[in-house]
């Protein structure tokens, strides 16, 4: 069965610092690979998604995030964080070909950004 | 804002008893999604619907149930509570099925049973 595994549950940086949060998935092809961010009290928005094509993938407030196919990885990256990114990020799978929606989460990485 | 809307915000209720969560998708998407978030099982896909039909089920237990009506909008069903069904409840939308189709959550619905 399909899994999503982030092994960090709680990261704190300092501001202006470099971020990566890790995410490995478990899938018998390559599946469709999202990352969210769900800041407290709000709903999940979309940071990047990987389908196809360039691993390296650059996504919505200066994240991007590098397919590694042979390691079953997706990692979410930022240069130098900012004190609004304090928040939880979710690694997510999707079916791949398949007419089913449906996403599978990990079960995310809390980030503290320290001043 | 997602443009997804789901109401009640907030629900508290007691043990055994029945409640119904609304989600509206946003204008032009057909397919609607159903996730629980919780302490202890993280985020899980619950049901997903197409154009007024079952498209996809995930760990939805047998005393949920949901439906999409014809003006789209989808209704989740959750009987006999249980305190452990205390979560959060997100509502997601997209244009079409298939997971290539950005799904847009909405606000959430925290419900406590007590």
């Amino acid at each position: 069965a399909q899994s999503v595994t982030q092994p960090d549950i709680h990261i704190t940086v300092s501001e202006g610092a470099s971020l990566e949060l890790r995410c490995n998935y478990s899938y018998g092809a390559t599946p469709y690979l999202f990352w969210y961010v769900q800041s407290p009290g709000q709903g999940l928005q979309l940071l990047l998604k990987y389908f196809s094509g360039d691993t390296l993938v650059q996504g919505i407030k200066g994240f991007e995030a590098e397919f590694k196919r042979s390691q079953s990885s997706f990692n979410l990256r930022k240069p130098s964080v900012h004190w609004s990114d304090a928040a939880e990020y979710f690694c997510a799978v999707g079916l791949y070909g398949g007419s089913q929606g449906n996403l599978i989460f990990g079960k995310g990485t809390k980030l503290s950004v320290k001043p | 804002d997602s443009g997804v809307t789901q109401t009640p915000k907030h629900l508290i209720t007691a043990t055994g008893q029945r409640v119904t969560l609304r989600c509206s998708p946003r204008s032009g998407d057909l397919s609607v999604y159903w996730y629980q978030q919780s302490l202890d099982q993280g985020l899980q896909f619950l049901i997903q619907y197409y154009n007024g039909e079952e498209r996809a089920k995930g760990n939805i237990l047998e005393r949920f149930s949901a439906q999409q009506f014809p003006d789209l909008h989808s209704e989740l069903n959750l009987s006999s509570l249980e305190l452990g069904d205390s979560a959060l409840y997100f509502c997601a939308s997209s244009v079409l099925a298939g997971a290539l189709n950005e799904q847009f959550f909405g606000p959430g619905t925290r419900l406590t049973v007590l």
